[in-house]
């Protein structure tokens, strides 16, 4: 059974530049969701997509959207890049979109703005 | 505000020492809570979870239980090793309003022979 990764490992942009984070699901998984983990903080939901669409959001502006596509792999995009976006963004995947199901985590992707 | 409240670190403690990580939480309805552990350079995992109130979430000699009363989710464990080292996070799930996902900040534990 093939985990959750994520890709790139790292990543450094500068200020008002486009990227894009990619993350492939656990076998068999149809919910994913990201988060955003400043350094030292817990990780902040940032959005949930099950079965190709937006399910719930966190407290994040627009500028962070994504996509999830038919083989459950999905991407991150934040645009316009600012310095406080600087942090490790994590992907997790889990079988249902229901409250109680566990998610297992990526790596993560280190990201930084200068 | 943040939805969970967790003990802050450090914590450093002895082998075979008794462990206590506090966790309150805030949330509509029931929602479902979690400890997660990251260790030293690794990922995620998740270490116990409990979905309603009474029920007692256990793995690896750690313990939760979800009290609805006090809106809580402490973690314990009678006895750690040096090997229980990291970073330990008690997170909440709301079954409904979008299953947002809340992490407390995170309790660094450093368990010295």
């Amino acid at each position: 059974e093939t985990g959750v990764t994520q890709s790139p490992t790292h990543l450094i942009k500068t200020r008002g530049q486009q990227v894009t984070l990619r993350c492939s699901s656990q076998s068999g998984h149809n919910t994913v969701s990201w988060y955003q983990q400043a350094l030292g903080q817990g990780p902040q939901f940032i959005f949930q997509y099950y079965r190709e669409e937006e399910n719930g959001r966190g407290n994040f502006p627009p500028r962070f959207s994504g996509l999830q596509f038919p083989n459950y792999s999905s991407e991150l995009n934040v645009n316009a890049l600012e310095l406080d976006d600087s942090a490790l963004y994590l992907c997790a995947s889990s079988l249902l979109a229901g409250g109680a199901d566990t998610q297992y985590f990526g790596p993560g992707t280190r990201l930084t703005v200068l | 505000g943040n939805s969970v409240t967790q003990m802050e670190g450090p914590v450093t403690l002895s082998e075979e020492a008794f462990l206590t990580i506090n966790c309150t939480y805030t949330a509509t309805g029931y929602p479902s809570l979690f400890w997660y552990v990251q260790y030293p350079g690794e990922g995620l995992q998740l270490l116990l979870k409990a979905t309603k109130a009474d029920d007692k979430g256990s793995n690896k000699g750690f313990e939760a239980t979800y009290r609805k009363e006090t809106t809580s989710f402490h973690l314990e464990k009678g006895s750690v090793q040096v090997s229980d080292s990291a970073v330990y996070f008690c997170a909440r799930r709301t079954k409904t309003n979008n299953n947002d996902m809340r992490f407390g900040a995170g309790t660094r534990l450093t368990v010295k022979p």
